[in-house]
């Protein structure tokens, strides 16, 4: 299947500086990418609809300001954690849309663990 | 709307002995179904997925599953459990849009699955 790329895996950093996060397809190109938080042992949460060349999609409640998405290339979206508090650690999972039509599937990357001290 | 609900939080069974992990879903349209792994601190894989063709999906490491419409379920089974099996088991369900349309997931609840020496 196709391989999604997320980088870092694991990141610490204190409370009020920002982290970004990178989503990667790597061996297709997605216009359309996701980004959801995993809360431990719960299920995942849309936050926000990335599409390349426009501005994200954003779910009912989550700040896009504190919440930046840039989807700049058919490969690449970014999610950027701005300020980050401790309440903002969590598990962030992206997922890149591969097809089209009915036939389009999410691969998901491996997940970033955010840890605010 | 459409959601999914995963009657079991928790499934433990013996190694060796079949597995049944239950999933229901409502939709207003024809549903695409998956069902996704999540091992410990990882991503999501995608086990097997149900777009309007076969009604026995069979998906990858001997799981399979039957989407029956009548009962709206969508439970995945496999005949002989490893313990390499334990993980997190989401059912997941889409609508069926439009060609080329993004399309987000509703995913259910999770369930964790065990597997006894």
């Amino acid at each position: 299947g196709a391989v999604v790329s997320q980088h870092p895996s694991w990141v610490i950093c204190k409370s009020g500086t920002s982290v970004k996060i990178e989503c990667r397809s790597l061996d297709f190109q997605a216009t359309t990418m996701f980004w959801y938080r995993q809360f431990p042992k719960q299920s995942l949460m849309l936050m926000a609809t990335s599409n390349e060349g426009s501005k994200a999609t954003y779910e009912q409640g989550v700040e896009k300001d504190k919440f930046l998405i840039n989807h700049a290339s058919l490969t690449l979206s970014t999610l950027t954690v701005t300020s980050a508090h401790p309440e903002d650690s969590s598990f962030y999972i992206c997922s890149a849309l591969a097809g089209s039509g009915a036939k389009n599937i999410q691969y998901f990357g491996a997940g970033t663990r955010l840890s605010v001290l | 709307a459409q959601s999914v609900t995963q009657l079991d939080s928790h499934v433990s069974v013996s190694e060796g002995t079949p597995v049944l992990l239950r999933c229901n879903y409502s939709s207003s349209y024809s549903p695409s179904l998956f069902w996704y792994v999540q091992h410990p601190n990882k991503g999501l894989q995608l086990l097997l997925k149900y777009t309007s063709a076969a009604t026995l999906v069979k998906g990858i490491n001997g799981f399979e599953a039957e989407f029956k419409k009548s009962e709206t379920s969508f439970h995945l089974t496999k005949p002989s459990a490893h313990m390499s099996d334990a993980a997190e088991y989401f059912c997941v369900v889409t609508l069926s849009l439009s060609s080329g349309s993004a399309r987000q997931l509703t995913f259910g609840s999770g369930t964790q699955l065990t597997v006894l020496p």
